[in-house]
């Protein structure tokens, strides 16, 4: 029930594309959802994050979309550069007791080719 | 920009000893975590801790590890008897507050158990 579920394992991309990655919960106590984005030789970044109050947010090429019944939720990258190949991971935690204690995705290698 | 730093970058150690990890938080932050990642797999929770001490710990932080925050600003995970299963990168975060905010990842350490 702690899980988070994230898909493609790996996505490539042409430069200018729309990444599209795929992320499933079931605990539902989770009510924030950050994505990490880390590059090779670094920590997790912050990306962008979402409560369940709204359904989409937006933070330039970002977008993440939110399906609260259907415990889902994404990320697309528009506009997609070959500087945002990176893995990006997913995340789940109980914003409102330790936002901090995060459950991860299995993360998503994207690249963006040229 | 204010970063969470971590020493050594990478630590090789023989099985059976002890290890500490050691992580500078953000100075303004009052929750501080690790994390860790085996190579090739997900992000995974170990504690969160605040307050000199614990507040929530994984069924990975057994008896083998502890934490502490030794003065007012290092913050340290020890691991008393190294296993080679222990090998992974280790991951020290920190966040100004406990409820939907950022945490801030460092660059990690990467243990070798040998």
């Amino acid at each position: 029930q702690q899980q988070v579920k994230q898909s493609p394992q790996s996505l490539i991309v042409q430069k200018g594309g729309i990444s599209i990655i795929n992320c499933a919960y079931e605990n539902t106590a989770f009510d924030y959802f950050p994505w990490y984005q880390q590059f090779p030789g670094k920590g997790p970044a912050l990306l962008i994050a979402i409560r369940p109050d709204v359904s989409e947010k937006k933070e330039g090429r970002f977008t993440i979309s939110f399906n609260k019944s259907a415990k889902q939720f994404s990320l697309h990258i528009m506009d997609s550069q070959p500087g945002d190949s990176a893995t990006y991971f997913c995340a789940a935690s109980e914003g409102n007791t330790n936002a901090g204690k995060s459950t991860f995705g299995d993360g998503t290698t994207l690249t963006v080719k040229p | 920009e204010p970063e969470v730093t971590q020493t050594p970058s990478h630590q090789v150690t023989q099985m059976g000893q002890e290890v500490i990890l050691r992580c500078v938080p953000i100075s303004n932050h009052l929750y501080f975590y690790w994390y860790r990642q085996i190579l090739g797999q997900k992000v995974e929770f170990l504690v969160s801790f605040y307050n000199n001490e614990i507040s929530e710990k994984s069924e990975i932080f057994d008896d083998q590890f502890s934490v502490e925050r030794p003065d007012g600003s290092n913050f340290t995970l020890k691991i008393r008897s190294t296993k080679l299963e222990d090998s992974a990168m280790y991951f020290c975060a920190s966040s100004e507050g406990r409820t939907y905010t950022e945490a801030f990842f460092g660059q990690g350490t990467r243990l070798t158990v040998v």
